[in-house]
């Protein structure tokens, strides 16, 4: 059973709106957690890395929470564009390994 | 940033052949550096720790003949395919920590995609 849950699966927005993708874990210990975001064919680029004392970051439009008790995480994309359709990976460590979800796959639409 | 290099970024090879893909970090070592395949759709699947001067460490499942790493020196490590099949056909992504920044700091290549036919 994968570690890293991440919802929804695909998502289809319209250029300008605002969306939110979920992670939820169940890691342990927790080390870290970071948000990437990896375009068709290519490989994934750091957007977000979280420890355990963080509950948001901030990254442009990007902007990632953390609640460690409830082992939650939110990316938060605001005015969306064209270029943010992409696969949004979360990726959680434990001391010494990185777990990762499977992704969501966004489309902005114009 | 610290930058992670593929090559090739595509290869086609008939079934059989051995192929090579070469994962380096451009400005920093790292003695340690990862292999994962991606298949479409799908997150990215840890297959091997390259690690600088010592055997690599493969993941369950992950033929160690099948899949051959060679980390030769601190800035590159290199993926070698051997005989081919058409199910091998997927992305490779290698990434690479910083030298002393084993889980905080985590560089990704952009991938090579492997078609074997």
């Amino acid at each position: 059973k994968n570690q890293v849950e991440q919802s929804p699966q695909s998502l289809i927005i319209l250029e300008g709106k605002n969306c939110t993708l979920q992670c939820n874990y169940t890691v342990s210990p927790f080390s870290n957690l970071r948000w990437y975001k990896q375009d068709t064919g290519r490989g994934p680029v750091s957007l977000t890395i979280m420890t355990f004392s963080e509950n948001t970051k901030s990254n442009g439009r990007y902007t990632a929470t953390l609640d460690a008790d409830t082992k939650q995480s939110s990316l938060h994309i605001t005015a969306s564009q064209l270029s943010d359709s992409a696969s949004y990976i979360c990726v959680v460590s434990d001391r010494g390994d990185m777990r990762f979800g499977a992704g969501t796959r966004l489309t902005v639409k114009p | 940033g610290a930058v992670v290099s593929q090559h090739p970024s595509r290869v086609i090879c008939k079934s059989g052949t051995s192929v090579k893909i070469e994962c380096r970090s451009l400005d920093f070592q790292a003695t340690t550096m990862f292999w994962y395949r991606q298949f479409p759709k799908k997150s990215l699947m840890l297959m091997a720790t390259s690690n600088e001067g010592s055997k690599a460490t493969y993941e369950q499942g992950v033929e160690k003949d099948k899949f051959l790493i060679n980390h030769a020196s601190l800035t590159l490590s290199t993926l070698t395919v051997t005989s081919a099949h058409p199910e091998d056909s997927s992305f490779y992504i290698c990434s690479a920590p910083p030298t002393g920044q084993k889980s905080n700091t985590q560089y990704f290549g952009p991938g090579t995609r492997l078609t074997v036919l």
